[in-house]
């Protein structure tokens, strides 16, 4: 049962548009929850997180948005650049396990 | 933010023999460590966790007995592929956790090649 679901397996946007990766959750015990950034053969980089006692947090460009009582994560990026290009994984925590999305490929178009 | 390396990056074996692949978190003490593997467009398949001192826990479908891990110390976990075959292989990535950190850190991943 995946409890953790990034329904879009890709997106494409153009460079300097804003980029919003989508991510649903389903056990409403999570409290905590992660984006992480992986490029092909290496393993996923930590991009920012957000308690379940937040709805915002900010970091550059990046913003993570939690609305709980919808059980949705989003990841907005602005602007997109061409380096932003890769694969975008949701992580959900509670205690110390970590359930992940199945990942969304973002191509950003110079 | 908290650094986990892997060595080797990259390693090719012969089937039957055996491989083994470190995982360090190397600024940070890691209670807790996972052992991940990715095949090619794939998301990642979590193989097991382990805690410091005691044994790991496989996910449903990982044979324990293939897949040896061992978390000795707080900054060193080991997963051993024995008797590889050429379907073991696949790119392998640890993270770890700690007890002052609500984040799971990864390491840069271990290709590994079974001819």
């Amino acid at each position: 049962d995946q409890q953790v679901k990034q329904n879009s397996p890709s997106l494409s946007v153009q460079e300097g548009r804003i980029s919003i990766l989508n991510c649903d959750y389903t056990n409403s015990m999570f409290d905590y929850f992660l984006w992480y950034k992986k490029y092909p053969a290496e393993g996923p980089t930590f991009l920012i997180s957000i308690s379940s006692i937040k709805d915002k947090n900010e970091d550059g460009r990046f913003t993570v948005f939690l609305n709980k009582s919808a059980k949705h994560l989003s990841l907005h990026i602005v602007p997109s650049q061409p380096g932003d290009s890769a694969v975008y994984f949701c992580a959900s925590k509670i205690g110390n396990q970590f359930y992940f999305g199945t990942g969304t490929s973002l191509t950003v178009i110079p | 933010g908290a650094v986990v390396s892997q060595h080797p990056s990259w390693v090719i074996c012969k089937s039957g023999t055996s491989v083994k692949i470190e995982c360090r978190s190397l600024d940070f003490q890691a209670t807790t460590m996972f052992w991940y593997r990715q095949f090619p467009k794939q998301s990642l398949m979590l193989m097991a966790t382990s805690n410091e001192g005691s044994k790991a826990t496989y996910e449903q479908g990982v044979e324990k007995d293939k897949f040896l891990i061992n978390h000795a110390s707080l900054t060193l976990s080991t997963l051993t592929v024995t008797s590889a075959h050429p379907e073991d292989s696949s790119f392998y990535i640890c993270s770890a956790t700690g007890t002052l950190t609500d984040t799971q850190y990864f390491g840069p991943g271990t290709r590994l090649t079974v001819l």
